[in-house]
């Protein structure tokens, strides 16, 4: 199985602030990545697939990059609806995988 | 609009069953593989099965193989997923999820329904 290790597992931000978040899966998955937003009580909300294509819909303030193992979801101007946890998931080989979480909360 | 609803949540004991369903609206049914998706409380997502839109073709997590079995009703645009063997590790929100192209990501979820295995 290929295992997806995000980090941090929680950072606190204030509204405006560049947000990074990484992702390693512990082997290529070449582009096979995608991210979800997650907030309290509902479901998951697809933001990225494919590493960087960002879904219809979605702020641009999103984006996503990298590839093989090392991927990163950046938001370049945090919003007080952006407060949740993102995970990031690879789409590779089955079974699919999630990173454990990234909590994003106010400062 | 896609609309994915899930039902057949609630408690049951270590050892029983339970089957979800998931009613799916507003984009043709047939032609798209379907997940479902769990998550323990206070935990991250673990996805659990997954079946092509034939239904010919399926695929699950090991935790679960041999007790679940995922399947499809395209006649009535309805998910299912039949759960044996249940064990406290089981509790979760189960979600059913869409995936747009067959590359295994989730553009559509439901709102979940609550499992829960307890004596």
């Amino acid at each position: 199985d290929i295992q997806m290790t995000q980090s941090p597992s929680s950072l606190s931000a204030s509204v405006g602030d560049r947000v990074t978040i990484t992702c390693r899966a512990s082997r290529t998955i070449r582009s096979y990545l995608n991210w979800y937003q997650q907030k309290p009580g509902k479901a998951p909300k697809l933001l990225i697939y494919a590493a960087s294509s960002l879904q219809s819909g979605v702020p641009s303030r999103f984006s996503g990059s990298g590839s093989g193992p090392d991927f990163t979801l950046t938001i370049s101007s945090l919003q007080p609806e952006d407060f949740a946890t993102y995970y990031c998931q690879q789409s590779y080989s089955t079974p699919l995988t999630f990173g454990g979480g990234t909590k994003v909360e106010i400062k | 609009e896609v609309q994915l609803l899930e039902s057949g949540g609630g408690l049951v004991q270590p050892g029983g069953s339970l089957r979800l369903s998931c009613a799916a609206s507003g984009f043709t049914f047939s032609s798209y593989t379907m997940s479902w998706v769990r998550q323990a409380p206070g935990q991250g997502l673990e996805w659990v099965s997954a079946i092509s839109g034939s239904g010919g073709s399926t695929y699950c997590a090991d935790s679960v193989k041999g007790r679940f079995t995922i399947s499809r009703d395209n006649s009535k645009n309805t998910l299912y997923l039949q759960m044996n063997s249940l064990r406290v590790e089981d509790t979760a929100v189960y979600y059913c999820a869409k995936d747009p192209y067959g590359d295994s990501y989730f553009d559509s979820w439901g709102q979940g329904t609550l499992v829960t295995v307890s004596s």
